[in-house]
C-alpha cells in the first residue's frame, strides 16, 4: 500500500523567504503524486501534480515541486512566501491507475511572518 | 458555478443519535468521495462512488457508518449511533469521468461534527 510522509506538522517562514516543505512517499509502483492546499474553514483544492513526464512541476500560486525517485522524494517550494500563502498543505499519492483514490500525508501547516 | 455543496456545515450532536450528512457533487462529474479529518488521523478516504454505484468502502470505519448515492446528484453519510470518536470534519470531493487518475478532486467545505 502507498503512504506518504510529511515531515513537520508546521513551518514557519518569514515573508519573502523560501518556503520547503518535505514529502516522502511510499509506493510499490510508480506512483502519481499531488500536493493540495487547505485555507481555513474550506476544503483542500489541488496545487500542483506529477504524473508522469517532467519532474520539476510548476503549480498555481508560484508552488513546485520535483519528484525524486532516487530520494522517494516530492518537496514543495515557493521561492518568495507571502502572507496569503499561510495554510495547510497537504502532500497525496494514487497508485497509477488507482485512479483518484488518493491517500493523504498529515499535513503541515505554514505560518508566514512579517 | 457551484462547487461540491455539503450540509450541514457544523453539527453538534449527542452520543447515540443518528447523524446524517448530505453531499451534492458538481453536475456532470461522476465520481464521488467521502473523506474523514481528524487531527490523529488526518485525511481518511471513507467510501467512494462511481455513477451512483459504490466502488470502494474499505475505510468505512465499521457497520455504524454508512454511505449512499441515490442519485447523481445527491449523496450521504449516515452515522447510526454516533460516538465521541467520530468527532471530525467530514469531506464530499467529486471528480469528472475525464479527470480520472489526474488526482484532481474538487471538495466541499466539509462538515464539523461534534459528538458529546
Amino acid at each position: 500500500a502507498q503512504s506518504v510522509t510529511q515531515l513537520g506538522s508546521h513551518v514557519s517562514v518569514s515573508e519573502g523567504a523560501l518556503v520547503l516543505l518535505r514529502c516522502n512517499y511510499s509506493s510499490s509502483v510508480p506512483p502519481y503524486l499531488f500536493w493540495y492546499v487547505q485555507y481555513p474553514n474550506q476544503g483542500l483544492q489541488l496545487l500542483l501534480k506529477y504524473t508522469t513526464g517532467a519532474t520539476l512541476v510548476k503549480g498555481i500560486n508560484g508552488f513546485e515541486a520535483e519528484f525524486k525517485k532516487s530520494e522517494t522524494s516530492f518537496h514543495l517550494t515557493k521561492p518568495s512566501a507571502h502572507m496569503s500563502d499561510a495554510a495547510e498543505y497537504f502532500c497525496a499519492v494514487s497508485d497509477q491507475g488507482g485512479g483518484n483514490k488518493l491517500t493523504f500525508g498529515t499535513g503541515t501547516q505554514l505560518k508566514v511572518e512579517l | 458555478d457551484a462547487g461540491v455543496i455539503q450540509s450541514p456545515r457544523h453539527e453538534v450532536t449527542e452520543m447515540g443519535q443518528e447523524v446524517t450528512l448530505r453531499c451534492k457533487p458538481i453536475s456532470g462529474h461522476d465520481y464521488l468521495f467521502w473523506y474523514r479529518q481528524t487531527m490523529m488521523r488526518g485525511l481518511e478516504l471513507l467510501i467512494y462512488f462511481n455513477n451512483n454505484v459504490p466502488i470502494d468502502d474499505s475505510g468505512m470505519p465499521e457497520d455504524r457508518f454508512s454511505a449512499k448515492m441515490p442519485n447523481a446528484s445527491f449523496s450521504t453519510l449516515k452515522i447510526q449511533p454516533s460516538e465521541p470518536r467520530d468527532s471530525a470534519v467530514y469531506f464530499c470531493a467529486s471528480s469528472p469521468e475525464t479527470g480520472w487518475n489526474t488526482g484532481e478532486l474538487f471538495f466541499g467545505e466539509g462538515s464539523r461534527l461534534t459528538v458529546l
